[in-house]
Parts: structure tokens; C-alpha cells; sequence
């Protein structure tokens, strides 16, 4: 069965960046984006960017340009998300989950557990 | 910033039928399907309903939606103590060229 694990709970100074994983099983990783949200305390699911699991391409949200970047290590079917210069407002919970389109709809099928990152002085 | 906007509450006896609506943009919802995600406390959210009103296997026939315009909603029939969770609401937006949510609604069983 398709299932995401991800890495654990990390605790950042503001400034520093912080690195995420999230690894697959029971598909083929190549063959299908992955998509990074967040949830801050109290707030709506913000998404993140995505990645292209096969070809590594990336895109991401207008709000996290420039500080945010996704890889992907093929061979070890993990996904990775790194945020830097952070700032208090980025604590949350990040996840990560898998993009299927199906009969012209796309949408997040799987997703990982979450992690949680804090961002204290 | 192109949000999607739903009640945050919503609340129904057992076996009641209750909606949550959704409302977004030409930008959004209406130009592509919606999806739905149940969230409990502390864990991830899981596909309800996607493409506007389909069903993922698992999910009971209690659970439907629907897309009209720039607005869609999520209904739950013959509702259940268990169904008590986060509902958020999706879409993807062409003029951001990424994906939406909601801010959620909270339904309660009472």
C-alpha cells in the first residue's frame, strides 16, 4: 500500500533553515508529483510547492519563493523540502502527499503523518 | 491571495443530513474540481470526495458533493459520532498555478 513516512519534530532558531523528509513506498516514485502543504496553529492548509518525482522539476508558492526549495533522491524514493531564514511564522505542521489525477481531476491521495517544525529563540 | 471560503462550524444530531459549503473564484472553483479532506485532531487529512463528487474506495456512500458555479459543497447523511472532524475544501487556482484550501469547518455530533 502507498504510504509516506516522514522525518521528525524539529526545533529552529529564527534565521536558521530547516530540512525535511518524506519517504514513499508501494509505488513508483518516479511516476507521480509530490506535493508539500503546511498548517500553522489555528490556521487553513497552506500549500508549499511541488516536485516531479521523475523529472525533479519544481514550482512553488508565491509566499515561500525564494526561500523554500524541493529535492528528491530517486533512488531512495524520498522528497525532501528545505526552508530557510526562518522566522517565528513559519511554525507548523508540514506534510507531505502524492498528486493523482484521475478522469481529469487531480488531488492528494496519500499523505504523510506530518512534522512539526518550531521556530523558537 | 486567492482563498477558498467555508463556514467555520457546522453541527447535526445523529443521523441528521448536514452541508458545509465552499465558496472560491472563476480563478479556482470555477475552473476546476474540488476536493474535500476529513482532519482529525493531530493527524493528517484524508480524502473524503474528489473531482467535485466522487468517491475514493473506503469512503461510505454517506458522504457526497457537489460543484455549482464558484461555490461547492460537502453533504453527510444518516451522520455519525464518528464523523465529528475538520472538513477542508480544495481546488487548484490557474491564476496562482497552485492549489487552495479552505480554512476548514469544524463539524461537531451532538
Amino acid at each position: 500500500q502507498v504510504q509516506f513516512v516522514q522525518s521528525a519534530t524539529e526545533v529552529e532558531k529564527p534565521g536558521a533553515s530547516v530540512k525535511v523528509s518524506c519517504e514513499a513506498s508501494g509505488y513508483t516514485f518516479t511516476q507521480y508529483p509530490i506535493h508539500w502543504m503546511r498548517q500553522a496553529p489555528g490556521q487553513r492548509l497552506q500549500w508549499v510547492g511541488w516536485i516531479n518525482g521523475g523529472t525533479g522539476n519544481t514550482r512553488y508558492s508565491q509566499k515561500l519563493q525564494g526561500r523554500v526549495t524541493l529535492t528528491r533522491d530517486t533512488s531512495a524514493s524520498t522528497a525532501y523540502m528545505e526552508l530557510s531564514s526562518l522566522t517565528s511564522e513559519d511554525t507548523a505542521v508540514y506534510y507531505c502527499a502524492r498528486r493523482y489525477c484521475s478522469g481529469g481531476s487531480c488531488f492528494h491521495d496519500y499523505w504523510g503523518q506530518g512534522t512539526l517544525v518550531i521556530v523558537s529563540s | 491571495h486567492s482563498v477558498l471560503t467555508q463556514p467555520p462550524s457546522a453541527s447535526g444530531t445523529p443521523g441528521q443530513r448536514v452541508t458545509i459549503s465552499c465558496s472560491g473564484s472563476s480563478s479556482d472553483i470555477g475552473s476546476n474540481s474540488v476536493n474535500w479532506y476529513q482532519q482529525f485532531p493531530g493527524t493528517a487529512p484524508k480524502l473524503v470526495i474528489y473531482g467535485n463528487n466522487q468517491r475514493p474506495s473506503g469512503v461510505p456512500d454517506r458522504f457526497s458533493g457537489s460543484k455549482s458555479g464558484t461555490s461547492a459543497s460537502l453533504a453527510i447523511s444518516g451522520l455519525q459520532s464518528e464523523d465529528e472532524a475538520d472538513y477542508h475544501c480544495a481546488a487548484w487556482d490557474d491564476s496562482l498555478n497552485g492549489v487552495v484550501f479552505g480554512g476548514g469547518t469544524k463539524l461537531t455530533v451532538l
